[in-house]
């Protein structure tokens, strides 16, 4: 089945510079990953996703890549602000099919 | 568009009671629901996988007589936690898909179960 590693586990930033997050996957069938947000005691919200068929997405501040080749793909977050602060999962899945989360990233963003 | 709802938000209980956990789609039909549970500052881990009209197809290692899962209608899947220990305690969120061969999971706000 499919294996998601993420990192790093923890990561903290200065206002304002960038973040990276990266995540590779085992299942060469998977063909959609998509990013989820969850502050403390919430529920995950999708911030953005990516299917197989193309290699970056972007949507405002936030970006990511996908190497098929390698399984890698990536969560790129710019001028990063306080409220920007929260976990980050990514997942990796395929259509009509389940999807599996990576272990999570724990964003602090510094004043 | 596109919320799911959970409910209840918070349950305490015994243990050796049972606990049922609802989870809804409240303007669209979900022919897929997933049950996760996630422990602190972990992961969400898949529990298992409800189609409307079908039994559930349960993660390895998820106990299906413990966690029984009903998927009764394309907008209410309900979890049942039978016999609960202290070990079931647990954040437990649903997420439903809005059709088949959509990727898209919208997730439920959890139910936060602490068995006494």
């Amino acid at each position: 089945g499919e294996n998601v590693e993420q990192h790093p586990s923890t990561l903290s930033v200065q206002e304002g510079d960038s973040a990276v997050i990266k995540c590779t996957y085992s299942d060469s069938a998977s063909n959609y990953f998509p990013w989820y947000k969850q502050e403390l005691g919430k529920r995950p919200q999708l911030i953005i996703d990516i299917r197989s068929n193309v290699g970056e997405k972007k949507d405002q501040r936030i970006a990511v890549t996908l190497n098929k080749t390698a399984k890698h793909f990536s969560l790129h977050i710019t001028e990063t602000q306080p409220e920007d602060s929260a976990v980050y999962f990514c997942a990796a899945g395929s259509s009509a099919s389940k999807i599996i989360f990576g272990s999570g990233t724990r964003l602090s963003i510094r004043p | 568009g596109a919320v799911v709802s959970q409910h209840p938000s918070r349950v305490i209980c015994k243990s050796g009671t049972s606990v049922k956990i609802e989870c809804r789609s409240l303007d669209f039909q979900a022919t897929t629901m997933f049950w996760y549970r996630q422990f602190p500052k972990q992961s969400l881990m898949l529990m298992a996988t409800s189609n409307e009209g079908s039994k559930a197809t349960y993660e390895q290692g998820v106990e299906k007589d413990k966690f029984l899962i009903n998927h009764a209608s394309l907008t209410l899947s309900t979890l049942t936690v039978t016999s609960a220990h202290p070990e079931d305690s647990s954040f437990y969120i649903c997420s439903a898909r809005v059709r088949t061969l959509s990727d898209t999971q919208y997730f439920g706000p959890g139910t936060r179960l602490t068995v006494l």
